[in-house]
């Protein structure tokens, strides 16, 4: 079946500028991250989604950054006000359980952003 | 807190042959589990490999095995027969298996390149 999918792969913007990435995840997938990798940080958990409840927003590094997630299935990160420590690739992550459980997760391509 | 620890420069390998890249961790959960992702050039994330702390086998995956030692806190990764699709940056993971919402992510090391040779 289809994996996760991003969208844009990738995004080139303007310091200050508001940027949307989006996130597909795997259907019947109802657990849904968000992740940023960059070269300092490694990978960082930014965002939790179960269903269709409130987020786990513990890991946002800023109130610049907030995301939504539509029917228990695609999901938008909106980052405000880009700013160049931004610039990172953004991984998506779904699973098929929530709470305890060994369910993998399982990533998408990534949308590298680039703020100049 | 969970912590994952990766500290082996760039690692290479002669095809064919296997190699282990190490993986410690710290933490302070009963009940966790280990994995481990390969993240290629083209940038996602492959999921290989799951161990669970309770899990008294070691897990393996065809050409993968993880080399548990619950007591030394290590998980390192085995690849036999390497090849040279092989050739990738390696990410060790763990998550809390009991507590629920966010306390599921995964927690990464940096990584390790494997570099493959023909």
């Amino acid at each position: 079946g289809a994996g996760v999918s991003q969208s844009p792969s990738n995004k080139v913007t303007e310091k200050g500028k508001d940027v949307e990435l989006r996130c597909d995840p795997i259907s019947g997938h109802t657990a849904l991250y968000w992740y940023r990798q960059s070269l300092g940080q490694g990978l960082e958990f930014l965002i939790y989604f179960q269903g269709n409840s409130a987020p786990d927003k513990s890991g946002l590094p800023s109130d610049r950054f907030s995301a939504e997630r539509t029917g228990g299935s695609v999901s938008t990160l909106t980052i405000q006000r880009t700013q160049q420590e931004d610039s990172a690739v953004y991984l998506c992550a779904s699973s098929l359980g929530w709470g305890g459980g060994t369910y993998e997760q399982y990533f998408g391509p990534g949308t590298r952003l680039t703020v100049t | 807190a969970q912590k994952i620890t990766q500290t082996q420069p760039g690692m290479f390998v002669q095809e064919k042959e296997a190699v282990t890249l190490d993986c410690t961790y710290d933490t302070s959960d009963q009940s966790y589990g280990l994995f481990w992702y390969k993240q290629p050039s083209s940038g996602e994330m492959i999921f290989l490999i799951y161990q669970g702390s309770y899990d008294e086998q070691n897990a393996t995956e065809g050409r993968y095995s993880l080399n548990f030692q619950k007591a030394r806190k290590s998980a390192n990764l085995v690849i036999s027969a390497s090849q040279l699709g092989d050739s990738a940056m390696y990410f060790c993971a763990m998550r809390d298996l009991v507590r629920t919402g966010a306390n599921s992510k995964l927690t990464f090391g940096k990584g390790i390149t494997l570099s493959v040779r023909p």
